[in-house]
């Protein structure tokens, strides 16, 4: 079966740590997404790519960073930059808007 | 700027009755409309989308929106409710056509389901 996974699903960092949170997708979907939610916010763009190699900031970019060497990779750093990281992170892709996007159920991430 | 508004953080009803969830969004035009449930510590899954024709959309678990553009807003609606429905549901914008592909969406909606 098609779909997007995320891990860990659990995730304990460390002030001063940076830490990778992992997103796969084996729908052949050009775009994918990262989103953080917070409780009362719902959902907040931190970065999203249309194609390999290519990727732009969301509205909440400061203190991640992404990479997208392949297709079905979306991996998302958590730099000691970013202040209040602890949260529920979730992936996503799509292959064109008009279908809606496909969501992984998401890695928790706590700053201990 | 896109924008969507769920003006109900919180809604709790019986077992069996109906249910109707606001969302009123925020566009300059034709917008593509979604509708997500969340069940804790879970991903999103989608229960409806609307892009254009008919405006009122069937989608699954027995779930319904109309999209009323006289008033944007994009309503999700059950007529009998079953417990395992307790979640929180998002409304979520799109811009139809142009080249980003982002949803915005709203804050959700916390369902409760009394027995």
């Amino acid at each position: 079966d098609g779909g997007i996974t995320q891990s860990p699903k659990y995730l304990f960092r460390k002030e001063g740590q940076n830490v990778t949170l992992s997103c796969e997708q084996n729908l052949n979907h050009d775009a994918m997404y990262w989103y953080r939610q917070d409780p009362g916010q719902g959902l907040r763009l931190i970065y999203y790519s249309q194609i390999v190699n290519d990727f732009q900031k969301g509205d909440i970019a400061e203190g991640y960073s992404v990479s997208r060497e392949k297709k079905e990779s979306f991996p998302l750093t958590v730099t000691s930059a970013q202040k209040n990281p602890t949260a529920f992170y979730l992936c996503a892709s799509s292959r064109d808007r008009d279908f809606g996007y496909t969501f992984g159920s998401g890695t928790r991430l706590t700053v201990v | 700027a896109q924008s969507v508004t769920q003006p109900d953080i919180h809604i709790t009803v019986s077992e069996g009755a109906s249910l109707e969830l606001r969302c009123n969004y925020s566009y300059g035009a034709t917008p593509y409309l979604f509708w997500y449930v969340q069940s804790p510590g879970q991903g999103l899954q989608l229960l409806l989308k609307y892009f254009s024709g008919d405006t009122l959309v069937q989608g699954i678990k027995g779930f319904e929106a109309e999209f009323k553009r006289s008033q944007s807003s994009f309503n999700l609606r059950k007529p009998s409710v079953h417990w395992s429905d307790a979640a929180e549901y998002f409304c979520a914008v799109g811009p139809f056509g142009g080249s980003a592909r982002q949803l915005t969406f709203g804050s959700g909606t916390q369902l409760t389901v009394l027995p």
